[in-house]
């Protein structure tokens, strides 16, 4: 059981090119969340899914972009990079059909923007 | 706005020993879930222990512990006979279960450093 399942594990990108991350879950779960984590800061959201084919802003979405296509997938796409995206991009999913269901969280995705 | 402060950028603890990690938020609203996250070395996070704002009881989970205090809103973890496997950071989270979407406001994490 795979679980959430981020690639890739590590990225180092120039000023200016565009890369996408993507989120991958097997447990059917129907919410999925893009997070930033930033030393000395909690995570903050970038972006969220309810479900398949709709998304939302979170609390700092501007340079991103994302898709659900699928129930399974979230990509998150980073257009034109800036050293400010330098970060560690955590994904998450979880059920819909109890309002305590837990987070679960993939290993987190290094991007250095340089 | 609804904000998660832990004022402990670093605690450390010897091993076996309890070490309480602080924790501050700040809501409006009555109807709510927070919780401790652990995170180590290898960057999963890991939920470690969650309080419902309605239960008076404290949470409980084996060495875990939290203490809630409602009224002060003040959530502290509590870590007993502590473990070099429990290094790691610790980030305090609320959600406001009337949100819809289930956003977690997150603070800004504690360092936890276990002395052998």
């Amino acid at each position: 059981n795979a679980g959430v399942t981020q690639t890739p594990k590590f990225r180092v990108l120039k000023t200016g090119q565009s890369m996408t991350l993507l989120c991958a879950q097997d447990m059917n779960h129907e919410y999925m969340y893009w997070y930033r984590q930033d030393p000395g800061m909690g995570l903050r959201l970038i972006h969220y899914s309810v479900g398949e084919g709709t998304t939302a802003k979170g609390e700092v979405p501007d340079g991103y972009n994302v898709s659900r296509l699928k129930k399974q997938n979230f990509l998150l796409g980073l257009e034109s990079a800036a050293p400010s995206q330098t970060s560690v991009y955590f994904c998450a999913s979880r059920r819909r059909s109890s309002y305590n269901s837990p987070l679960h969280f993939g290993n987190g995705t290094r991007l250095t923007v340089t | 706005a609804q904000t998660v402060t832990q004022s402990q950028p670093e605690m450390s603890v010897q091993e076996a020993e309890t070490v309480t990690l602080s924790c501050t938020y700040d809501t409006s609203e009555s109807d709510y879930y927070l919780f401790w996250y652990k995170q180590p070395p290898s960057r999963q996070m890991i939920l470690v222990i969650r309080q419902e704002a309605y239960k008076q009881q404290n949470a409980t989970e084996n060495r875990f512990s939290v203490n809630f205090q409602k009224a002060a809103k003040s959530f502290s973890l509590k870590i007993s006979d502590s473990q070099l496997g429990d290094a790691a950071m610790y980030f305090c989270a609320y959600r406001y279960n009337g949100d819809s979407n289930y956003q977690l406001i997150w603070g800004a994490g504690t360092k936890l450093i276990i002395k052998p």
